[in-house]
């Protein structure tokens, strides 16, 4: 069963614009929330991580948004660029080492 | 320094055969995951190794076998190929006996006809 999921499958934005993607999890032993971003024919790259002991972090442009008690979390890309169209996966696991799920993917397509 | 390397970069079997792909961690890592990402889907993870053990396993049959050798490098094999096993397989390092970022490698495109 998927244990953490994505959405939305995929997204459409125009330059500048601040595409969100979101996650939910289940498992309350989960501490370490990653995304990644992924161009075709490549691995998956590590953007931004996130612990559930703070709400928010900022990397250069992404922000992760946590919500513990929701068993939420969500990425926002700032001023979004035409070369930030990838896939963007989130993930969860119970240390940054161990064994990661991985969200389903959301295509981001960012428009001129 | 070199990222995490994999090879071969594509593959081509047919059913019932066996195949063995190749990964070379990080530098200064001691800990290789192995990882199958269907077309359009996240990756699933199939198993960890470090010290040579086999530390944590998802829910892969046994056909999915692995090695881990003294210098890190690690091998996954997979045996009795069916025609689900089509995937990229990706491997990913990390450092300190795997507490920290996994780094994840190219993959490999095995492709099973």
């Amino acid at each position: 069963q998927q244990q953490v999921k994505q959405s939305p499958q995929s997204l459409i934005v125009q330059k500048g614009g601040i595409p969100i993607i979101n996650c939910a999890y289940e498992n309350t032993a989960f501490d370490y929330f990653p995304w990644y971003q992924q161009f075709p024919g490549k691995g998956p790259a590590l953007l931004i991580a996130i612990r559930p002991d703070v709400s928010e972090k900022k990397e250069g442009r992404f922000t992760i948004s946590f919500n513990k008690s929701a068993k939420q979390f969500s990425l926002h890309i700032m001023d979004s660029q035409p070369g930030d169209s990838a896939t963007y996966f989130c993930a969860a696991s119970r240390n940054s080492g161990y064994a990661l799920n991985f969200g389903k993917g959301t295509s981001l397509l960012v428009t001129p | 320094d070199a990222g995490v390397t994999q090879s071969p970069t594509h593959l081509i079997k047919t059913r019932g055969q066996q195949v063995t792909l190749r990964c070379s961690p990080k530098s200064g890592h001691d800990t290789v995951s192995w990882y199958q990402q269907a077309l359009g889907q996240g990756p699933q993870f199939i198993f960890q190794y470090y010290e040579e053990e086999e530390r944590q396993r998802g829910n892969f049959p046994d056909r999915f076998s692995g090695h881990q050798f003294p210098n890190y490098s690690s091998e996954l094999n997979v045996n009795a190929l069916l025609l689900g096993d089509s995937a990229l397989y990706l491997c990913a390092s990390s450092a300190d006996r795997g507490l920290n970022e996994q780094f994840f490698g190219p993959g490999t495109r095995l492709t099973v006809l």
